[in-house]
């Protein structure tokens, strides 16, 4: 079966820190793979998407950058956090066919302070 | 601006009563999803509808679709306390390729034992 892993669950970082997650997939090929952020009692903003290898759309301008060294990995970067990137990220994938459902990560909650 | 939108925001029920979750959206969809989110964690999905079905079942999950109104109910009946958690509709975006899911808000659900 599938399953998808995502780490840490908590990160409390400084403004100005780097920022690196982490996102794997197992038990399946060529996945789309997604990232998300969720502000506090909000719905998910889709941040960037990739569907394959190297390929990485982003959905809106922003600090933070994406990247996709391998099939079934997809990491969120940022070179320098500020306060606004405080929030809930999520790491989702999908068969890359079109109408199926997300599955998605237990989440890390990040803190800026 | 955010495609589904849910409501009520916020519903209490007691324990085997049923619980009716609303979703409008604004433009044409090939389908549309339900998830659920417990408190601090990952998303689930519920259930997917596609444009051309106008109900469907899963277990205790109804869901109807009304493309002329563009609105979606999710019905779960016979409540349970494990129900309580928050519930999201998601649409595809429409021209962005069907893979890509727009959420919105969100209905906190709490069942009262």
């Amino acid at each position: 079966s599938q399953t998808i892993h995502q780490w840490p669950a908590t990160l409390v970082q400084p403004v100005g820190s780097p920022l690196s997650l982490e996102c794997t997939v197992e038990g399946t090929s060529n996945p789309n793979l997604y990232w998300y952020r969720q502000a506090a009692g909000r719905g998910l903003q889709l941040l960037f998407y990739s569907v394959g290898i190297g390929q990485i759309s982003s959905e809106v301008p922003q600090n933070l950058s994406a990247s996709r060294p391998q099939d079934r990995q997809f990491i969120l970067s940022s070179k320098k956090l500020l306060l606004s990137d405080s929030g809930f990220y999520l790491c989702a994938w999908s068969v890359s066919s079109s109408n199926q459902p997300q599955h998605f990560g237990d989440g890390t909650r990040l803190s800026i302070l | 601006s955010q495609q589904g939108e849910e409501d009520p925001q916020a519903l209490s029920i007691q324990e085997g009563e049923n619980a009716t979750m609303n979703c409008s959206y604004k433009t044409s969809i090939n389908n549309l999803q339900w998830y659920r989110q417990n408190s601090g964690r990952g998303l689930v999905h519920l259930i997917l509808i596609r444009s051309n079905e106008r109900e469907k079942h899963s277990g205790r999950l109804r869901v109807t679709l009304d493309t002329s109104k563009k609105s979606s109910s999710l019905l779960i009946t016979a409540s349970r306390a494990a129900d309580t958690a928050s519930y999201f509709c998601a649409t595809d975006a429409p021209g962005a390729g069907s893979y890509q899911l727009t959420f919105g808000k969100g209905t906190k659900l709490s069942v009262i034992p």
